[in-house]
């Protein structure tokens, strides 16, 4: 069956510019995960849905950073008056459940260039 | 804010040697789960690990979980160039989502 796909694959951007990252979870999955790994480190929690609500956001960095589910499969990364810092590759992962114990599949990623 | 610490941070060996590499964190972990990276890929989870002391095997791939909670060591037996790649752990808090180490960058040359 089809995994968690992303997109795009890669988004180029100016400074200052807005962006939408597309999360496709795997059919079925109530959880949905935000992630951002930067080069040469590990993903970095940013929010968790369960269902259509956030869950839990305390990873997001700061107010630019948003995201939805509004029907609970498909989720959107937005981020507003993007910064060089932000470039990283964004990853998002879908659970069948919610909890520790669950396995996490994550999609390939999008790779954000800011400059 | 929790942080997990892997070592080594790279790792480059010959086709056929072993390997170990660590996962330690100063607070106790509810589970911890192992994951390999590809490039241009997302994390694979390997495993999950949830009681102290626990020793999970994965053909030549070994996951010990230390008994305090607190550390991790994964082991590989005559390594072989298909496991060349970014081996994370991910370390669950109580009450709390995910946290990822740095990760170690192992390489196995044919």
């Amino acid at each position: 069956g089809a995994g968690v796909s992303q997109t795009p694959s890669n988004k180029v951007t100016e400074k200052g510019k807005y962006v939408e990252l597309r999360c496709d979870p795997i059919s079925g999955h109530t959880a949905l995960y935000w992630y951002r790994q930067s080069l040469g480190q590990g993903p970095e929690f940013l929010i968790y849905f369960q269902g259509t609500g956030a869950a839990d956001d305390s990873g997001l960095p700061n107010d630019r950073f948003f995201a939805v589910r509004p029907e609970g499969s498909v989720s959107t990364l937005k981020i507003q008056r993007t910064e060089r810092g932000d470039s990283a590759v964004y990853l998002c992962a879908s659970s069948l459940g919610a909890g520790a114990q669950e396995t996490q599949y994550f999609g390939p990623g999008t790779r954000l260039l800011v400059l | 804010t929790q942080l997990l610490e892997q070592s080594p941070q790279f790792l480059s060996i010959q086709e056929g040697e072993n390997l170990t590499v660590y996962c330690n964190s100063s607070s106790v972990f509810s589970s911890l789960q192992w994951y390999r990276q590809e490039p241009g890929e997302g994390p694979v989870l390997l495993v999950t690990v949830v009681t102290g002391g626990e020793v999970k095997k994965l053909k030549r791939l070994t996951f010990q979980f230390g008994d305090a909670r607190k550390d991790s060591s994964l082991h590989i037996t005559a390594a072989q160039p298909g496991d060349t790649g970014l081996y994370l752990c991910a370390g669950v808090y109580y009450g709390q989502n995910f946290v990822f180490g740095p990760g170690t960058r192992l390489s196995v040359l044919p």
